[in-house]
């Protein structure tokens, strides 16, 4: 039973096209996260989201566009993408907005642009 | 301190070894500190949530200890398995926020 599900696991695109990742988190969780690890290996915020609303919405290009179909859901839209995209992208869920309650983490979907 | 920061980055030691490690980050608008364990081709793990001052906890051979005032939490491993090679994450929550803010880790690689 996966908790936190997150398609696909690979993703090798060209520069310019759009793409989508979706997660999927069946612990009944309220809140949901995107993380992108830099180059330097570091887990950084990009969105965090409460009950399917925008709580978190960090520095982060407008080519990059959460939705929250519902609380379950969490899927990460690129447009035009650059090369400077390629990483890896890690969604994540936790009871209580990230707080006390730990971050429950899908496996990851690396991105390559070429 | 604005960053968390994780020292050693990597550690090489041998089976039987006992270890540790270091979290520093902000004390300021403290609220929770967490602590992961990563494997390689796998997601972080939650391995605790301290939140108090001297907060000290135990899951098996790890535990963790937490100093709020100074900002530092360390985490010990008794008598190292190959199976605790892995990443330690630490990750700092300050109050004000919902943001979770990562360390870049310690490497633990376990010789047998």
């Amino acid at each position: 039973d996966t908790a936190v599900s997150q398609t696909p696991k690979y993703l090798v695109t060209q520069m310019g096209n759009d793409k989508s990742i979706k997660c999927e988190q069946n612990l009944g969780h309220d809140t949901m996260y995107w993380y992108k690890q830099d180059s330097k290996k570091f887990l950084k915020i990009m969105f965090s989201y409460n009950n399917k609303e925008l709580i978190i919405n960090e520095t982060v290009p407008n080519r990059f566009s959460p939705k929250s179909p519902d609380k379950a859901h969490l899927n990460l839209h690129i447009n035009s993408l650059e090369l400077g995209d390629s990483a890896v992208y890690f969604c994540a869920s936790s009871q209580e907005q990230g707080r006390r309650s730990p971050l429950h983490f899908g496996n990851g979907t690396r991105l390559t642009v070429t | 301190i604005l960053n968390v920061e994780q020292s050693p980055q990597s550690l090489h030691v041998q089976e039987g070894d006992s270890t540790n490690f270091t979290c520093s980050f902000p004390s300021s608008n403290f609220y929770a500190l967490h602590w992961y364990r990563w494997e390689t081709a796998k997601s972080p793990e939650a391995l605790f949530v301290m939140t108090l001052n001297g907060d000290e906890k135990k899951k098996g051979r790890i535990s963790a200890t937490l100093n709020t005032k100074e900002g530092y939490s360390y985490l010990y491993i008794k008598g190292s398995q190959p199976e605790d090679s892995a990443t330690y994450l630490c990750a700092s929550l300050t109050t004000g926020g919902f943001k979770t803010i990562f360390g870049a880790g310690t490497r633990l690689f376990v010789k047998a």
